[in-house]
């Protein structure tokens, strides 16, 4: 059975700071995705990582895929307010009509 | 831009009702899916469905549950008899093939007392 974990569950940071959400899972996979949910709300895609060694970079956030350590990681740069939600990784395995499995999630609040 | 939608956004029900969910995907999408969240936690894969069939399905999508796309845009989640426990935001996405980015709906919120 496919697991993914993130750390840490819960960010709380000051505006301005850097820092790096992790997203382990535990089966060969290829592709990972990042999704943003803000409360109440529906999950927005951030990024799609298709191969190993895959980077994207969307204004302050940039993300990276690193296959043979099963790992993702989801950095921020320099921290906004507006940037305050919680963060989700989900895998999907090879196969038809993939499903998506999702970590536990990243609650990130940002400070003024 | 094209989005994928679901009606109702707030579904109230009383246990052992049967409650259907309603979600019209991204036109030019072949995929589509079901997953929900209960409150606080993570996502959590339903079902998924292609070329009129189910591909996959978990373990939480048992005999209480189906799914139908009975014309060419709506795609239903059918709960036969609700039980508390299924009290949860629903979520229905879509995409253009099986490795492709899933677009999620904006959610129907299950409430069953």
């Amino acid at each position: 059975e496919l697991k993914v974990e993130q750390n840490p569950l819960f960010l709380s940071m000051q505006e301005g700071k850097n820092y790096t959400i992790y997203c382990n899972y535990s089966t060969t996979s290829d592709r990972l995705y990042w999704y943003r949910q803000d409360p109440g709300k529906s999950l927005e895609s951030l990024f799609v990582l298709l191969s190993n060694g895959a980077v994207k970079q969307e204004g302050r956030l940039m993300a990276s895929l690193d296959t043979k350590a099963r790992l993702s990681t989801l950095h921020i740069t320099a921290a906004v307010h507006d940037l305050s939600a919680t963060y989700f990784c989900a895998v999907d395995m090879t196969g038809t009509a993939s499903k998506l499995t999702f970590g536990t999630g990243t609650r990130l609040q940002v400070t003024l | 831009e094209p989005e994928v939608t679901q009606t109702p956004s707030h579904q109230v029900t009383q246990m052992g009702q049967e409650v259907i969910l309603r979600c019209v995907p991204i036109s030019n999408h072949l995929y589509f899916y079901w997953y929900r969240q209960i409150l606080g936690q993570k996502v959590e894969f339903l079902v998924s469905f292609y070329n009129n069939e189910i591909s996959e399905k978990s373990e939480i999508f048992d005999d209480q549950f189906s799914v139908e796309r009975p014309d060419g845009s709506n795609f239903t989640l059918k709960i036969r008899s609700t039980k508390l426990e299924d009290s949860a935001m629903y979520f229905c996405a879509s995409s253009v093939g099986p490795y492709n980015e899933q677009f999620f709906g904006p959610g129907t919120r299950l409430t069953v007392l």
